[in-house]
């Protein structure tokens, strides 16, 4: 298996504009969470669904953000408007459900708004 | 509020030597402890975990040491290398809560030759 696949790796865009972030787990986990990275906070997670439905999104910082997962193969993370300081390293992670073993990540994708 | 705290933002240590990380959690739901080591511009990978009926848990160089009443964990590397030298994470779960992992702030850990 490829691992979580994330894209892009790289997103710069400026303030205001949409910003799409894609992931795909590994197949057959039902378990996928977003997280983000900074130096203050560390990785914090944002939302995590499971069987593809949300459960918790408290993390989520605005209402700007929002994020969907249309089937067990893809989910997206979009912040509408972007702001700086939105900028950051955004984690896709899954796993399984049941018979739980640790997360996975992919490798990430670096948001700079400008 | 922090559930998961890393208050050492760094450590350096020479080669061949011990490296200690150290991680404190509030809350004493927690059931479930985990390591995550991450290398610049890729994700964080699974290093070793340690359930909370446990007290200590070891594989190879690496044991994950567990003290429930003061709710701290550390992370014990014997003895480190050059490639050890990264970012780690410590996380907490609740083990019926659908793996959601709490993180701390991360470690970064420089092995010196």
């Amino acid at each position: 298996d490829a691992g979580v696949i994330q894209s892009p790796r790289h997103e710069v865009t400026e303030m205001g504009q949409e910003v799409t972030l894609r992931c795909k787990p590994i197949s057959g986990h039902n378990s996928l969470f977003w997280y983000r990275q900074t130096m203050m906070r560390g990785l914090e997670l944002l939302i995590y669904f499971n069987n593809n439905v949300p459960i918790d999104d408290s993390g989520m910082p605005e209402d700007r953000f929002s994020a969907k997962m249309p089937n067990a193969s893809f989910s997206t993370l979009k912040i509408q408007p972007s702001e700086p300081r939105d900028s950051a390293v955004y984690f896709c992670a899954s796993t399984l459900l049941q018979g739980w073993t640790e997360a996975f990540f992919g490798q990430g994708t670096r948001l700079t708004v400008v | 509020d922090q559930q998961v705290k890393q208050n050492s933002p760094s450590l350096s240590v020479q080669e061949g030597r011990i490296s200690i990380l150290n991680c404190d959690y509030t809350n004493s739901m927690f059931d479930y402890f985990l390591w995550y080591k991450k290398y610049p511009a890729e994700g964080p990978t699974f290093l070793i975990s340690i359930s909370s009926i446990k007290d200590k848990n070891e594989d190879g160089r690496f044991t994950v040491f567990l003290n429930k009443s003061a709710k701290h964990l550390s992370l014990h590397i014997v003895p480190s290398q050059p490639g050890d030298s990264a970012v780690y994470f410590c996380a907490a779960m609740i083990y019926n809560q659908g793996g959601k992992l709490i993180f701390g702030q991360g470690t970064e850990l420089s092995v010196k030759p």
